[in-house]
């Protein structure tokens, strides 16, 4: 089946504009995760969803940043007023139950950001 | 708190060579363990996981991974490299019971030299 899918896969945006990163899990995952990757570093891990519910966001860098996930299926990520620090790409997993099972997760593409 | 050191940001290694890249963890209780791969311009990739049971975990692309318990490792391995091979590799830990993310390592670099 259809793995997990991320758009746009690139995004060029000017300093202080609004974004919306999209990703369509694996269908039938009910938990689906947003991470970070910045150059040289490792996943930064910032939201979770257990179906439309978003029971930690600790991981959010700031309050300029969101997330949203409708029908238990797709998911957005907002960034607003956008930096030059928040260039990284922004990867999307989905997998199923969370809280228990040793269920690994699937991961897309990724959508690579570049705030000019 | 839960986390996960990969000592070494690279390793290299001659093709038709075993390899290792290390990992090694810390949690609360008992772990959920698992190695990733990344190549250029990809998403990660599950390569294996252990969840309990026999200590030796074998995956995919002919990769292994040893649990041991008493030195808190997950060492990924596999007896002989590919120049294919090469590419970022993740070790990952979250706690099994209760509520946790998983945590990544940074990440370490694999080039296998022909």
């Amino acid at each position: 089946g259809a793995g997990v899918s991320q758009s746009p896969s690139n995004k060029v945006t000017e300093k202080g504009k609004d974004v919306e990163l999209r990703c369509d899990p694996i269908s039938g995952h009910t938990a689906l995760y947003w991470y970070r990757q910045s150059l040289g570093q490792g996943l930064e891990f910032l939201i979770y969803f257990q179906g439309n519910s978003a029971p930690d966001k600790s991981g959010l860098p700031s309050d300029r940043f969101s997330a949203e996930r409708t029908g238990g299926s797709v998911s957005t990520l907002t960034i607003q007023r956008t930096q030059q620090e928040d260039s990284a790409v922004y990867l999307c997993a989905s997998s199923f139950f969370f809280s228990t099972g040793g269920y690994e997760q699937y991961f897309g593409p990724g959508t690579r950001l570049t705030v000019t | 708190a839960q986390s996960v050191a990969q000592p070494e940001d690279q390793v290299n290694v001659a093709e038709g060579n075993p390899l290792t890249v290390k990992c090694t963890y810390s949690v609360s209780g008992n772990p959920y363990l698992f190695w990733y791969v990344q190549y250029p311009n990809r998403g990660l990739q599950f390569l294996l996981k252990y969840i309990t049971g026999d200590n030796l975990v074998k995956g995919s692309y002919g990769f292994e991974a040893e649990f041991n318990k008493s030195q808190t490792s997950f060492h990924l391995k596999k007896p002989s490299a590919l120049v294919s091979d090469s590419a970022l590799y993740f070790c990952a830990v979250r706690e099994n019971s209760g509520y946790s993310t998983l945590t990544f390592g940074k990440g370490t670099m694999l080039l296998v030299s022909p």
